[in-house]
């Protein structure tokens, strides 16, 4: 079976500062591994994945993500946050051969001025 | 392109009635999902398709029904709509089941 956790329902940055929203997800083969966020009344847009290689992976708007696979987890970082990053980000999890992806249920993202 | 476009973008409905959301999409996709999402909570598998005239459970069928007759369009049915059905519900596409995900705006459906 697959999961995949968010440990925070909330984080809050001033501008300026690194953002970390946390995942971690439950091991079951090799996993493939995303992000998206979602901003109010729109649907989900995909900021990057892991599939394999690097651990460091890069995506749009500034963010990255480091895979971990010794401690399950693939945390979501930026060096500086902006106000327009705040919004509801989503982690998500495949496994190989699985049909689909399962979702966390979201961390809300604010960044105050 | 328009990507994943769903309608309506609102509606209301009775208990009891029934209605069909629309998806398509233009991307040539395989794959495509149905999800609900509900406040405070991520978005829950309704179901899915790997190709047209494929189609499989997710986590919360119940409920509901979908077809998928041809590549685009991916509609999802509710025949006895219930006030648990009340919910902001996403259709989303994928080239492959490992490829990010292109979702719609959503439905935003309230059983009264």
């Amino acid at each position: 079976a697959q999961s995949v956790a968010q440990p925070e329902d909330q984080v809050n940055v001033a501008e300026g500062n690194p953002l970390t929203v946390k995942c971690t997800y439950s091991v079951s083969g090799n996993p493939y591994l995303f992000w998206y966020v979602q901003y109010p009344n729109r649907g989900l847009q995909f900021l990057l994945k892991y599939i394999t290689g690097d651990n460091l992976v890069k995506g749009s708007y500034g963010f990255e993500a480091e895979f971990n696979k010794s401690q399950t987890s693939f945390h979501l970082k930026k060096p500086s946050a902006l106000v327009s990053d705040s919004a509801l980000y989503f982690c998500a999890v495949r496994y190989t051969n699985a049909g689909k992806s399962t979702f966390g249920d979201g961390t809300t993202l604010t960044v105050k001025p | 392109n328009a990507g994943v476009t769903q309608t309506p973008k609102f509606r209301i409905l009775k208990i009891g009635q029934s209605m069909t959301l629309q998806c398509t999409q233009d991307m040539n996709h395989n794959y495509m999902y149905w999800y609900r999402q509900d406040p405070g909570m991520g978005l829950k598998l309704i179901y899915y398709s790997v190709g047209a005239g494929i189609t499989d459970k997710g986590e919360v069928p119940n409920g509901y029904n979908v077809s998928r007759s041809t590549t685009e369009d991916f509609p999802l049915r509710l025949e006895l709509a219930a006030p648990s059905q009340t919910s902001v519900y996403f259709c989303a596409s994928s080239r492959e089941s490992n490829q990010p995900q292109h979702f719609g705006d959503g439905t935003r459906l309230s059983i009264l």
